[in-house]
C-alpha cells in the first residue's frame, strides 16, 4: 500500500539552529501538508501546498517556516531558527483530488527536540 | 473559531466490550468529518463522512454523522486489545484539505 515517508524520524537540535524535515508524499497525490503535534496537545495544521505554492497556512506558520518541493518527489519543511517551543512531532501528509482531497494519508512523523 | 471536541478523553474497557466515541464540532464551511486511528506511528484513516444519517462500516467499526446536531460517533463492537490506540476526529472546512483535529480519545482495551 502506498505510504508517505518522512526523514529523519527523530532530530535533536540546539535552539537557533536551522532544521529541514523531509517527506516523500504518495506519488500520484497533488496536495501536500505539514501538521504538528506538541506533546499532549492536538494535531495542528501548519500549511497546505498545491501546484507548487502554498494554498493555505495557519498563524503558527510564520516567517521562520518555509516549505519547498525541490524536485518531483520530495516535500520539505524548513525551520530557520528553532525555538524551544518548536519541539513537537511533525507530520507530513498528502491527498488526491476531488472527493479524496480531504482524505489525508499521514507519514509516521519526525520528532523534533530543540534544546 | 472553528473547534472539534472529542469525548471521553480516555476510556478503559475489557475485551469484548462495545465502545462509543463522540465528536462534536463547530466549523464554518463544513465539508467532511474524518476518523483516524493513531498508534505509535502515523494516524491511519478509518472513515470519511459527508452526509447525515448514513452509517459507514468496516468490520467491527462503524460511524455516523449528524449534521443538524453537529456531531459524529464512532462505535467499536467486540473490542480487542489491538483496538488500543488514540482515535482522532478531524473536520475539513475548506477546499485546501486543511483538517481541524479534536484532542483525541485514548482507548485502552484490557485482555
Amino acid at each position: 500500500e502506498p505510504e508517505v515517508t518522512q526523514t529523519p524520524s527523530h532530530q535533536v537540535t540546539q535552539m537557533g539552529q536551522e532544521v529541514i524535515l523531509r517527506c516523500v508524499p504518495i506519488s500520484n497525490h497533488l496536495y501536500f501538508y505539514w501538521y504538528r503535534q506538541i506533546l499532549g496537545q492536538k494535531v495542528e495544521f501548519l500549511v497546505s501546498f498545491y501546484n507548487n505554492e502554498i494554498s493555505e497556512k495557519s498563524e503558527i506558520f510564520d516567517d521562520q517556516f518555509s516549505v519547498e518541493r525541490p524536485d518531483g518527489s520530495n516535500f520539505t519543511l524548513k525551520i530557520r531558527s528553532t525555538k524551544l517551543e518548536d519541539s513537537a512531532m511533525y507530520f507530513c501528509a498528502s491527498s488526491g483530488l476531488g472527493s479524496g482531497a480531504n482524505v489525508l494519508t499521514f507519514g509516521a512523523g519526525s520528532r523534533l527536540t530543540v534544546l | 473559531e472553528d473547534k472539534v471536541v472529542q469525548s471521553p478523553l480516555s476510556l478503559v474497557v475489557h475485551e469484548g466490550d462495545t465502545v462509543t466515541l463522540n465528536c462534536s464540532y463547530e466549523v464554518t464551511n463544513f465539508r467532511s468529518l474524518l476518523w483516524y486511528k493513531q498508534e505509535k506511528k502515523a494516524p491511519t484513516f478509518l472513515f470519511m463522512l459527508t452526509s447525515s444519517g448514513i452509517e459507514k462500516k468496516s468490520g467491527r467499526l462503524s460511524s455516523i454523522l449528524d449534521k443538524k446536531e453537529l456531531f459524529s460517533i464512532l462505535n467499536i463492537t467486540a473490542t480487542q486489545t489491538g483496538d488500543s490506540a488514540i482515535y482522532l476526529c478531524a473536520v475539513g472546512g475548506s477546499n485546501t484539505g486543511k483538517l481541524i483535529f479534536g484532542q483525541g480519545t485514548t482507548l485502552q482495551v484490557k485482555p
